[in-house]
């Protein structure tokens, strides 16, 4: 068990919609990676967030939008859903060490209708 | 953009057979991770490699960077049924963002 958790577990939107996904991170964590996983392939890098400021970006449209709190906990916003934005999305919590293990949650199931 | 390829896609071997999955950078990386996925779970963090040509080992699994730091395999000896999953690495560029990068994973299935 890593210490990383995610809500909710499941989620059903329908196309047009907007979603808010959240990541409650490790203890002592002040990083925290959103990804995205289609069924059958590796994450992809969403965003990342450390201290609250964002620290890099992957290729995904503006309508994906982050937000880290003081307690270092994050959300993970998506406006305009579209079919192809059902996935599984993962927040992994880090420590900003040489040692740079990603600890993932559980992930939220979003399914777009 | 940078890629990472992993091969084989699927591998199915008998128990007590040995199994390698083999990762591929397009461009060179910073440090690489090798994470586990069960089926139905969220990626494990297995190892960080760091330093060019650097070798691991966890008891079975050895886990090799290669000397251009642009590719890395993961073998595990004598393969067991708790061996079952998806195992991806994970490659970061060297722009000190830590975006990592996931390869397309290799699935093992293991037949007892």
């Amino acid at each position: 068990e890593t210490g990383v958790t995610q809500s909710p577990t499941h989620l059903i939107k329908t196309r047009g919609q907007q979603v808010t996904l959240r990541c409650s991170s490790q203890s002592g964590h002040n990083t925290v990676s959103w990804y995205q996983q289609a069924l059958g392939q590796g994450p992809q890098f969403i965003f990342q967030y450390y201290r609250e400021e964002e620290n890099g970006r992957g290729n995904f449209p503006p309508r994906f939008s982050g937000l880290q709190f003081p307690n270092y906990s994050s959300e993970l916003n998506v406006n305009a859903l579209e079919l192809d934005d059902s996935a599984l999305y993962l927040c992994a919590s880090s420590g900003w060490t040489d040692s740079y293990e990603q600890y993932f949650g559980p992930g939220t199931r979003l399914t777009v209708t | 953009g940078q890629q990472v390829m992993q091969i084989p896609q699927y591998q199915h071997v008998q128990e007590g057979e040995d199994f390698t999955t083999y990762c591929n950078s397009s461009t060179t990386l910073s440090n690489i991770q090798w994470y586990k996925q069960r089926p139905g779970g969220h990626p494990v963090f297995l190892i960080q490699l760091v330093k060019s040509g650097e070798v691991k080992k966890q008891k079975r699994l050895t886990f090799q960077f290669g000397e251009a730091k642009k590719n890395s395999s993961l073998h595990i000896t004598a393969t067991q049924t708790t061996d079952v999953g998806t195992y991806f690495c994970a490659g970061s560029p060297p722009s000190g963002t830590y975006k990592y990068i996931f390869g397309t994973g290799t699935r093992l299935k293991v037949l007892a």
